[in-house]
């Protein structure tokens, strides 16, 4: 079946270097979508980003992410990391025909960033 | 601002009570799901609603049971509450079933069973 994994559990940074969630999937449907949420503690997931086509970059708040269909990646990278970014990110599949609209979850990175 | 509504924030209880949480979304969504966030901070889809219809069950405890009184809320009823029922339980809407559709999710309910 389909899957997401995030194979970093904890990324801790120093404020103001780049960031970069990994981000893998496997889906036998091609037109899945992928994308990037955000959770703070004690408030809900928010979207942050949402593949766009095959090897194009989507932006949002300073994040980016580009969908590589031929390494079935969707890494989140930001240039410079802020102390506000500290958070869990969830990147998460979505394929209308297998999952009925359900998002399929990676296992989460939390992003911790220190001064 | 949150659109999609959860009740209550937090609930504390035994094992084998009975609990039951409510989600309402005032965006006119016609999909609804519940997911759950444990421990580890896995998030599993549980249940779908479309048009009040299920079209999503993943195999859960069959003391979970979702119920839909129409396409705007979606409640979830825990029949005899487990330990490992112990959770965050997030509900969340969208427009649809179509792939390229975000969930918007709400604040969720965070369970302890003791």
């Amino acid at each position: 079946g389909d899957s997401v994994t995030q194979k970093e559990g904890l990324v801790t940074l120093t404020e103001g270097l780049p960031v970069m969630l990994n981000c893998t999937y496997q889906t036998i449907y091609s037109n899945a979508f992928l994308f990037w949420y955000v959770h703070y503690l004690n408030e809900s997931p928010r979207l942050l980003l949402k593949s766009s086509t095959d090897n194009k970059r989507t932006e949002h708040q300073g994040f980016h992410a580009t969908l590589h269909k031929s390494s079935s990646s969707f890494h989140l990278q930001k240039s410079s990391a802020q102390l506000s970014d500290s958070a869990l990110y969830y990147c998460a599949l979505s394929d209308r025909y297998y999952n009925q609209g359900k998002l399929i979850f990676g296992q989460g990175t939390k992003l911790s960033i220190k001064p | 601002e949150t659109a999609v509504f959860q009740t209550p924030n937090y609930h504390v209880t035994q094992v084998g009570n009975e609990v039951s949480f409510n989600c309402k979304q005032t965006l006119g969504h016609d999909t609804m799901y519940w997911y759950k966030q444990d421990s580890k901070k896995l998030l599993k889809i549980m249940f779908s609603y479309n048009n009040k219809q299920l079209i999503v069950n993943e195999t859960v405890p069959r003391r979970f049971s979702p119920q839909s009184s129409d396409k705007a809320h979606l409640n979830l009823r825990i029949k005899s509450v487990e330990p490992e029922d112990s959770a965050v339980y997030l509900c969340a809407s969208s427009s649809g079933t179509d792939n390229n559709q975000a969930p918007l999710f709400g604040e969720g309910t965070r369970l302890s069973v003791l």
